[in-house]
């Protein structure tokens, strides 16, 4: 199986940075993704890695460690708009796809 | 890109009743496809991936099934739902060739069981 472990909930305010931290462990690893979900509404992508190192897109950037089974999600410039779930997923194998997801990190920012 | 559409919106269902989710998708040729389920306070489960037409392979025993009549269609369905099917199901699509490229996600369908 899998083990996805995020934090349940986080708080920081306008212009801020906050980091989502998540750590799994399972087998046939290919790649980690991060996931923002507003409520009620889909998921949509935000990042991927499946290399070792940081990937960085505008404000949003995720850093991948597969020897310590941990990746982070990092936010700056917060905006009020950042408020939602951020869903941590592992992909295992590569034809079939399949992603695992952690329970979402739940963030609010305050003004 | 791809679009990906699924109907109804919200369904609200007796317990026993049957169920028929569907989903299609739109700028794509050969994709993977995925039925997902969040119920409340849980994170997105994997029910059923499929990678071609009549190819289904379930993640976890339970009461539904699915279906891939048709490359881009995919459906969800139950004979007689319980209380437990409740929750916000999604579809999702990948281009198979590309393993590169991230799941993209329909806008779901909540569930909610009576």
């Amino acid at each position: 199986g899998q083990n996805i472990d995020q934090p349940t909930e986080m708080t920081a305010t306008e212009g801020a940075i906050v980091q989502i931290n998540c750590t799994y462990q399972t087998s046939g690893f290919n790649g980690l993704f991060w996931y923002q979900q507003h409520a009620g509404e889909a998921p949509t992508f935000l990042s991927y890695n499946v290399l070792d190192g940081l990937e960085e897109k505008g404000r949003f950037s995720s850093f991948l460690s597969r020897s310590k089974g941990y990746s982070y999600l990092l936010l700056k410039e917060l905006q009020m708009k950042d408020s939602a779930s951020y869903l941590c997923a592992v992909r295992r194998g590569s034809t079939l796809g399949r992603l695992y997801f952690g329970r979402g990190t739940q963030l609010t920012v305050w003004p | 890109s791809q679009t990906i559409h699924q109907w109804p919106a919200t369904l609200v269902q007796p317990v026993g009743s049957p169920l028929s989710l569907e989903c299609t998708v739109e700028g794509t040729s050969n994709p993977n496809l995925y039925w997902y389920r969040q119920a409340a306070g849980r994170g997105l489960q994997l029910l059923f991936y499929s990678v071609g037409i009549g190819q289904i392979s379930s993640e976890v025993p339970q009461n539904l099934s699915a279906s891939r009549p048709q490359d881009r269609q995919f459906i969800l369905s139950s004979k007689k739902l319980l209380l437990s099917d409740s929750g916000f199901y999604l579809c999702a699509c990948k281009d198979r060739a590309d393993s590169g490229q991230p799941q993209h996600f329909g806008d779901g369908t909540r569930l909610s069981i009576l």
